[in-house]
C-alpha cells in the first residue's frame, strides 16, 4: 500500500505572496487532516476535509484554505503569507473522519514552509 | 476542549537504560491518547494509542504506555532504549471531534 505523499518537501516564499501544498493520500482513505508544526512545538490542527467537504477547523485564519479532490488528494493554499507562517506542514490521512476507528491516521513526512 | 502537557521538553538517557516519557491531559470528555514519534526530516508514526479496553497498551519498538484516568495521565515507557530511539516524541488526544491534540514534545536522546 502507497503511504501518504506531500509536495514540495521544502519551499521558500517571500512575505504576501501565495503558496499551495499538495497531499496524495494513502490508497482507500478519504478524509485528510492538516497540521501545521513550527519549529519546537506540537502539530496544531489547521481543518479537515472528508468526502470533499470541510469537516472542522482549528483556529487558524480564513487566508488558510483547502481543498479535497473526487481522488481524495488535497490542497493546503496559504494566501498573503507572513514570517509566522513559516514551519512544518503536516498532512494526515485516515479512513474516515474520526480517529477513534482502528485505522487511525497516516501522517506525511511534511512540508517545509520557509517565509522570507 | 482537550489539552496535553509534556513535562519534559528533553529526556537524556544512556543506550539500554529504562526511559519514561511523561504526559498529562485534560478533557471534559472521554478521550482517545496517543503517542507518536518524529524522527529528523519525518512525519509522525504512532507508536501506541489507548482507545478503550485494557489501561496497558503496548507498541512499536517496545514502548509501551499506562491510560491513568484518576491521574490523567498516559506516560510512555520502554524498559531498555537503543541508540535508534533518539526522536521527538509527541503525545496527543481527541475526544468525539475530528481533531488531534498534541503536546509540545519530548526529545529523546540515547547516548552510549
Amino acid at each position: 500500500e502507497t503511504g501518504v505523499t506531500q509536495s514540495p518537501t521544502h519551499l521558500i516564499k517571500t512575505r504576501g505572496q501565495q503558496v499551495t501544498l499538495r497531499c496524495s493520500s494513502q490508497s482507500g482513505h478519504n478524509t485528510v487532516s492538516w497540521y501545521q508544526q513550527a519549529l519546537g512545538q506540537g502539530p496544531q490542527f489547521i481543518f479537515q476535509y472528508y468526502r470533499e467537504e470541510e469537516n472542522g477547523r482549528g483556529n487558524f485564519p480564513p487566508r488558510f484554505s483547502g481543498l479535497q479532490f473526487p481522488n481524495y488528494s488535497s490542497e493546503l493554499n496559504v494566501n498573503a503569507l507572513e514570517l509566522d507562517d513559516s514551519a512544518l506542514y503536516l498532512c494526515a490521512s485516515s479512513l474516515g473522519p474520526n480517529p477513534d476507528i482502528n485505522y487511525g491516521y497516516t501522517f506525511g513526512s511534511g512540508t517545509r514552509l520557509t517565509v522570507v | 476542549a482537550q489539552s496535553v502537557t509534556q513535562l519534559d521538553s528533553q529526556v537524556p538517557v544512556f543506550e539500554e537504560a529504562p526511559v519514561e516519557l511523561r504526559c498529562n491531559y485534560s478533557s471534559s470528555v472521554s478521550v482517545y491518547l496517543f503517542w507518536y514519534v518524529q524522527y529528523p526530516n519525518q512525519g509522525l508514526q504512532l507508536l501506541l494509542k489507548y482507545l478503550s479496553g485494557s489501561t496497558l497498551v503496548k507498541g512499536i519498538n517496545g514502548f509501551e504506555a499506562e491510560f491513568n484516568k484518576s491521574q490523567t495521565s498516559f506516560h510512555l515507557r520502554k524498559p531498555s532504549v537503543h541508540i535508534s530511539d533518539t526522536a521527538e516524541y509527541f503525545c496527543a488526544v481527541t475526544g468525539t471531534a475530528s481533531k488531534l491534540t498534541f503536546g509540545t514534545g519530548t526529545r529523546l536522546q540515547v547516548t552510549l
